[in-house]
């Protein structure tokens, strides 16, 4: 099946730094892009969509200007997370559609200290 | 945000046992998918089941989809401790695109 990669696998930063995810289709074009968070013992909460050429679309409670997404190409997505603080340490999903499947990336483990 | 709940939320059963995980979920799809997720690790497709379809067979896998009761269940057959994992569905809802919504998931432990 497609792939999809993540870049960092994981990273530790200080508290208020910025920290930026790729997240890449390796063999397919996606127009659009899903990003997950997901805490320990939990499930993918859906935080944006991220939509190539235009602006991200930011599920409710999700603060865009901390979680800036950039859509720059038809293989490439980076979420941005500014300002980081320990709440912020998550599992970070990135998911392409391809037709009906999604194909999700391997996760990028950020903590911040 | 979540579409529903996965129950149980915790499964622990012998190898050769089968696992059987419960899926509800709220407003009307266009299809389920089950996803396996080991521990720290990225999403694997399992199955995906449509709307209009009841019950789907993949290996030691079977998936029913009530779309009445708004429900479906995931079988592991004849399970291994390979199988150990955590297993979550997910929603398409109509006219939502691609985007899935993800139900609370169960934890699965296979004993060898």
């Amino acid at each position: 099946g497609a792939v999809v990669s993540q870049h960092p696998s994981w990273v530790i930063c200080k508290s208020g730094t910025s920290v930026k995810i790729e997240c890449r289709s390796l063999d397919f074009q996606a127009t659009t892009m899903f990003w997950y968070r997901q805490f320990p013992k939990q499930s993918l909460m859906l935080m944006a969509t991220s939509n190539e050429g235009s602006k991200a679309t930011y599920e409710q409670g999700v603060e865009k200007d901390k979680f800036l997404i950039n859509h720059a190409s038809l293989t490439l997505s980076t979420l941005t997370v500014t300002s980081a603080h320990p709440e912020d340490s998550s599992f970070y999903i990135c998911s392409a559609p391809g037709g009906v499947e999604q194909f999700f990336g391997p996760g990028t483990r950020l903590t911040v200290l | 945000s979540q579409q529903g709940e996965e129950d149980p939320q915790a499964l622990s059963i012998q190898e050769g046992e089968n696992a059987t995980m419960n899926c509800s979920y709220k407003t009307s799809i266009n299809n389920l998918q089950w996803y396996r997720q080991n521990s720290g690790r990225g999403l694997v497709h399992l199955i995906l089941i449509r709307s209009n379809e009841r019950e789907k067979h993949s290996g030691r896998l079977r998936v029913t989809l009530d779309t009445s009761k708004k429900s479906s269940s995931l079988l592991i057959t004849a399970s291994r401790a390979a199988d150990t994992a955590s297993y979550f569905c997910a929603t398409a809802p109509n006219n939502a695109g691609n985007m899935l919504t993800f139900g609370g998931g169960t934890r699965l432990m296979v004993k060898p």
